[in-house]
Formats: C-alpha cells, structure tokens, sequence
C-alpha cells in the first residue's frame, strides 16, 4: 500500500524558514515523481512544485520560486519542502502527494495524498 | 494560466438521488498531439486529503464506485453522481494538467 506520512509543521513567524517532510512507502521512491499542494484555510487548492526523483529536475508555481525548494532523499525515501522567507499567505496545510503520469508527454496528476500538515506565519 | 470555474458552488443533495458538478475551463484540455483530455476530478472529505476520483475526464481510478462518472469535452466538464451516498459528502474539485501551472477549479460542497 502506498503511504505518504507527513512531519514537520507549526507556527512560524514571519520571514522565518521550515522544512516539510513527506516518508514515503509502498513504492519505488527513487523512480517516482511527487509533489507538493497547499490549501489555505477555507480555500481551494493550489499547486506548489514537482519533482522527478529519478534525475532531480523540478517545477514551481510562480508564486513559490525562489522561496520554496523541493527534494528528496533516496536513502531515505523521503520528499522534502524547505520553505523561506514566510509570510502570512503562505499559512495553509500543505499536502505532499505522489504523481501519476498521463500520456506520453507524462502530464502531472496526484494519484496519492499525504494527510496535510499545518503552517501557521504569524508574529 | 487556465482557469477553471465549478458550479454550483454547493450542492444539498439526497441520497438515492442523482447529482451532477460542472466544471468549465478557460482554454480546451484537448492535448492536440494525443487527443486525450487532461481533466481529473478529486473529493476532500471532512478533515481528510483529496482523493482522486477521474483521470483523463472520465476514467474512474482504482477502486471508486461506479456510481461515479465523467463526461464532457473541451472546455465544458461535468462529474455525475446517479445515486447520493452519504458517505460522498465533501468538496469536489475539478483540476487540469494540461499545461503548468497545475491550477483547480474553486470547488463545490456537497451536502445531505
């Protein structure tokens, strides 16, 4: 069964740093693609960054470039977010998820969710 | 970006009785070069993640009920329920991946 356990969240103030982690099991980590989603209190889902674990290369929403960092570690078959530069907005629950892949130009979907974890920014 | 818009914004339903989601987006999800639709639909229930319930507009994935479907094409989406479980309370929202960002819909609640 594909499980993705979640640490990691908690109040911080703003322009502060946090590191997210996602354990993962159930499958082979190091030949997947994961994710990361966030969902503000009381509103939709937004899509964060992606990262194929086989060759490292990542994607970011524009709102999180330069802020936000995905990464993995295959020892330890776990996806990582270290997140900078905090600020109100970004308190949300955020969701590591596994991505599939559709069609041969492999269009990202989450296939599995962790159970969200919660980052509170506030002073 | 591509922007997708769900109606009704909630949806009071009773069970036994069918209910239907539409989702309608700001460009067609029709990837020209393989013809397939890059629509997928996914329910939170209360206090839980999102699950995936369609890919690709109406392929239902591994284990969701049949009761559950998908039509639709180019810009114009709809998720059908033929008959309202209680269990299937929750938020669902529609979502593309036709291009980056990965953006979704605003999401509907539905309510018995």
């Amino acid at each position: 069964e594909v499980q993705l356990v979640q640490s990691g969240g908690g109040l911080v103030q703003p322009g502060g740093s946090l590191r997210l982690s996602c354990a993962t099991s159930g499958f082979i980590f190091s030949n997947s693609d994961m994710g990361w989603v966030r969902q503000a209190p009381g509103k939709g889902l937004e899509w964060l960054s992606s990262l194929s674990v086989s060759d490292d290369s990542t994607l970011y929403a524009d709102s999180v470039k330069g802020r936000f960092t995905i990464s993995g570690d295959n020892s330890k078959n776990t996806l990582y977010l270290h997140i900078s530069g905090l600020r109100p907005e970004d308190t949300a629950v955020y969701f590591c998820t596994k991505l599939g892949c559709g069609g041969a130009n492999c269009h990202y979907y989450f296939d599995v969710w962790g159970q969200g974890t919660l980052v509170t920014v506030s002073s | 970006e591509i922007v997708l818009t769900q109606t009704p914004h909630s949806l009071s339903v009773t069970p036994g009785q069918p209910a239907s989601i539409s989702c309608k987006t700001s460009q067609s999800l029709v990837f020209p070069a393989d013809g397939q639709t890059y629509l997928y639909w996914y329910l939170q229930k209360p206090g839980q993640p999102p699950k995936l319930l369609l890919y690709e507009a109406f392929h239902r994935f591994s284990g969701v009920p049949d009761r559950f479907s998908g039509s639709g094409s180019g810009t114009a989406f709809t998720l059908k329920i033929s008959r309202v479980e209680a269990e299937d309370v929750g938020i669902y929202f529609c979502m593309q991946s036709l291009q980056l960002p990965l953006t979704f819909g605003g999401g509907t609640k539905v309510e018995i």
